[in-house]
């Protein structure tokens, strides 16, 4: 069954150097999404990306954050100069658009990549 | 705002049924989807409802009661491995035409013999 992948799986960086976490969507899938899970708290939207573009981004996506499809098969999430509260797993999920009653498809989520600050 | 409520935590015995509650409040509905997630692990779906009712899916079932802002995720035959988080997240769709999904707290699930 395809999937989503993410790497890298563990990512640890000082504060406020720049990260980039890769993802590679499922290959027929035209919506993407960047969401983060603080440890135990619950799964927080970040931002989504359609058609090449941001669609819609949360409070928390500041200026800090952008994303990127370089290619036509990686989406990236950069985050510019990292804080120590940017630690947390990064998951990258993707879904593709069906003309049935049930219109856009469930998000399917990668694995994620678990960021530590230092 | 939107806002998602389950419960926190919750136990049940191999073998038996249960069931987790997840009520809502949102504009712009678009679908309720339940996601089972394993400590350190990625979200995985489990079922959607977008319309009121009951969906079937193998052991697991969804219902939905839009009026109510309501759904709730029945395990059948549990199982040790159906320990875990059970994370209802409603789906909006925004004025820029976007999707979005909104998770709730999760209900952690622990299975004993």
């Amino acid at each position: 069954e395809p999937e989503v992948t993410q790497t890298p799986s563990h990512q640890v960086t000082q504060m406020g150097q720049e990260v980039i976490l890769r993802c590679v969507p499922i290959s027929n899938h035209l919506y993407f999404y960047w969401y983060r899970q603080i440890l135990g708290q619950k799964v927080e939207f970040l931002v989504s990306f359609y058609n090449n573009e941001i669609s819609e981004k949360s409070e928390i996506f500041d200026d800090q954050f952008s994303v990127e499809r370089p290619d036509g098969s990686n989406f990236t999430l950069k985050i510019r100069s990292t804080k120590l509260e940017d630690s947390a797993m990064y998951f990258c999920a993707s879904s593709s658009y069906m003309l049935t009653r049930d219109g856009n498809q469930p998000q399917h989520f990668g694995d994620g990549t678990r960021l530590s600050i230092l | 705002g939107q806002n998602i409520d389950q419960p926190t935590e919750m136990t049940a015995t191999e073998g038996a049924i249960v069931q987790i509650n997840c009520t809502y409040q949102t504009s712009g509905f678009n679908g309720l989807f339940w996601y089972q997630q394993h400590a350190g692990e990625a979200p995985t779906f489990l079922s959607y409802n977008v319309l009121d009712g009951l969906e079937e899916k193998g052991r697991f079932s969804s219902f939905l009661s839009r009026s109510k802002g309501y759904s709730y995720l029945l395990l059948k035959e549990l199982q040790m491995k159906d320990s875990a988080s059970y994370l209802c997240a409603v789906r909006r769709l925004s004025g820029a035409g976007s999707y979005q999904l909104t998770f709730g707290k999760g209900t952690k699930l622990s299975v004993i013999p």
